[in-house]
Order: C-alpha cells, then sequence, then structure tokens
C-alpha cells in the first residue's frame, strides 16, 4: 500500500516562528499536494507539485511556501506563522495518468499560540 | 473554479439503517472521488469513480456525469462509519477540489 507519512502528529509553535511541515511518500508518486483543514470550509489547496522542484500555487497559497528537492518529499513551510494558521494540514500523493487515485497522510494538527 | 455542494450536512443514524449522500458538481469532471475521515483525522479513499457504480461490501456509489451528480450509498450502518465523508473532483486540471463534507453519526 501507499504510504504518505507525516511528520508531527501534534505541532505547538509561536507566532512568528518559521514552521516546516513534512510529507513523505514511498510509492514514486509524481504528485503531491498540501491541504488544510478547516471547521465549515472543507479541505482546501494550498500547494502543489507535479514533479521534484517544481510547483505550483493552489487556492490559498497566501503566508506559505513549499519545497520538494526530492521526489518522495514534500515540505510546507509557514515563514512566520501566525494565529490564523492554526489548522489541519494534510499530505496527499497520486500518481500521474488517467487514475489519480489521492493517498492522504494521516494529518498534522498545528496550533499557533 | 468548479463547485462542489454536499448533503445532507449531518446526518445521524441507529446502528443498521440506510443512508444516501450526495455530492452535486458545477462542470464536466474527469474524475469523482468519495473519501472516509475517521475521528482521528485520517482520509480514506472509499471510490474513485467519474462515472457508472461500483460497489465494495455495505457501500456503494453512483455518478451520473452528464446530470453532474453523485450518491455514496451506506446500507446497514455501524458505528464504525462515523466520521465525515468527502465528495472530491477534478475539473481540467491535475487537482481535487473538495466539498464541504457530510458529517455522519451511528449511534448504536
Amino acid at each position: 500500500d501507499v504510504k504518505v507519512t507525516q511528520s508531527s502528529r501534534y505541532l505547538v509553535k509561536r507566532t512568528g516562528e518559521k514552521v516546516f511541515l513534512e510529507c513523505v511518500q514511498d510509492m514514486d508518486h509524481e504528485n503531491m499536494f498540501w491541504y488544510r483543514q478547516d471547521p465549515g470550509l472543507g479541505l482546501r489547496l494550498i500547494y502543489f507539485s507535479y514533479d521534484v522542484k517544481m510547483k505550483e500555487k493552489g487556492d490559498i497559497p497566501e503566508g506559505y511556501s513549499v519545497s520538494r528537492e526530492k521526489k518522495e518529499r514534500f515540505s510546507l513551510i509557514l515563514e512566520s506563522a501566525s494565529t490564523n494558521q492554526t489548522s489541519m494540514y494534510l499530505c496527499a500523493s497520486s500518481s500521474g495518468g488517467r487514475y489519480q487515485g489521492y493517498t492522504f497522510g494521516s494529518g498534522t494538527r498545528l496550533t499557533v499560540v | 473554479g468548479i463547485q462542489v455542494e454536499q448533503s445532507p450536512p449531518d446526518l445521524i443514524l441507529q446502528e443498521g439503517a440506510n443512508s444516501t449522500l450526495r455530492c452535486n458538481f458545477s462542470d464536466s469532471v474527469n474524475n469523482l472521488q468519495w473519501f472516509h475521515q475517521n475521528p482521528w483525522g485520517q482520509l480514506i479513499n472509499l471510490f474513485y469513480i467519474p462515472s457508472g457504480t461500483k460497489q465494495n461490501g455495505r457501500l456503494s456509489a453512483t455518478t451520473v456525469a452528464t446530470e453532474r451528480y453523485s450518491l455514496l450509498y451506506i446500507s446497514s450502518s455501524q458505528t464504525t462509519d462515523s466520521g465525515v465523508y468527502f465528495c472530491a473532483v477534478e475539473g481540467s486540471g491535475s487537482r481535487l477540489t473538495f466539498g464541504e463534507g457530510t458529517q455522519l453519526t451511528v449511534n448504536p
């Protein structure tokens, strides 16, 4: 089975800190995605990547950046964390081609205080 | 972008009951998936179903692409079915857009 691993289940950070959320997948998938989930808003796409060293903005990229130096790893970076970035962050990967079954990690619940 | 609407937003059932969840979308899609998010936050892919009907145990799904809707059926519900059910679609771009989900509670 494809496994998507997020490095932390829970994180608490202070306002203004630089925060790294790490995601690793083990099935050589080309595509990787970062979503955030908030009550009443569903899942919203922050950034995605179709290949190493490439990135595309999703629907809510403001305040975030990403890095994909290796195919299996996709990092989400909060340059200066703010309280409105308190959320559940979900990473996903998928293979390219017609069938794009997505596999999600178990999520990182980030609290910014 | 493509819009996804799910109904009902909340559903409470007694164990053993059947239910139907609906997903409407605003444009033609290349991909439609149903996910279940368990109480611990894990999203599990239930069906990849851009068109047609599929069944997996007590769950089945039907997508009528020409009418832009999909239905998820849960039969003989169990308490472990509780959680949030999401419909997600992919339009012309290779990215999924999610609905806001249906919160299902199955009581013993």
